[in-house]
């Protein structure tokens, strides 16, 4: 059964670091391209990163680029996203989630997400 | 970037009842729409991928349909787990952006 378990998540400071890490089970990391996407608080979801089966191809959306950075280790089957100069607005439930192996950008599994606020 | 709208906001009905929601894109994104289902405290379910294609394991009562800029995704026969927040998401154009979701409730 697939399983993907995010955590990392908690209480910082605007302008300070996370890192945030998601651990999949179930099936084969690294022949799957990963996902971030987060839900602030009365918004509406919002994909944040992407990263390739080895690593060598990332993007990110406008509002991260810059600040935060998408990695993942596949010898032992974990996601990573580490978030520098955080805002208020950054608050949010980050989820990661597996790209489906038959259509770029369809999430097929998602973790229950771990909750990041900013604030001081 | 592309504004999803999703409609309505909150769908008030019964088990066994059928449901009609609807997304709306602010331009043609083809058929690259997928609809996801999501309960309190865990995350979104891919229950449609490329408007109509259900995904793994997905029951049959789940349908979806449309192209271009209008989008539907209908549940046949409401059954007690149904009930939950639905969203759309469409990939034709980067970013991939979601709708705002819509909340079937027991009525």
């Amino acid at each position: 059964e697939v399983h993907l378990v995010e955590s990392g998540g908690g209480l910082v400071q605007p302008g300070g670091s996370l890192r945030l890490s998601c651990a999949v089970s179930g099936f084969t990391f690294n022949t799957y391209w990963m996902h971030w996407v987060r839900h602030a608080p009365g918004k509406r979801l919002e994909w944040v990163s992407r990263m390739n089966v080895d690593g060598s191809n990332t993007a990110y959306a406008d509002s991260v680029k810059g600040r935060f950075t998408i990695s993942r280790d596949n010898a032992n089957n974990t996601l990573y996203l580490h978030m520098d100069s955080l805002r208020a607005d950054d608050t949010a439930v980050y989820y990661c989630a597996r790209e489906a192996s038959y259509s770029y950008y369809d999430l097929d599994y998602w973790g229950q997400g771990t909750l990041v606020t900013v604030s001081s | 970037e592309i504004v999803l709208t999703q409609s309505p906001a909150t769908l008030s009905l019964s088990p066994g009842e059928r449901a009609t929601l609807s997304c709306r894109a602010s331009q043609s994104v083809s058929t690259y729409v997928a609809w996801y289902q999501q309960k309190p405290g865990r995350g979104p379910r891919l229950l449609i991928y490329d408007a109509s294609n259900r995904a793994t394991g997905i029951p049959a009562r789940f349908s979806g349909s449309g192209s271009g800029t209008d989008f539907t995704l209908t549940i046949s026969s409401l059954e007690p787990e149904d009930f939950a927040l639905y969203y759309c998401q469409q990939r034709n154009t980067w970013p991939p952006t979601f709708g705002g979701g819509t909340k079937v409730e027991i009525k």
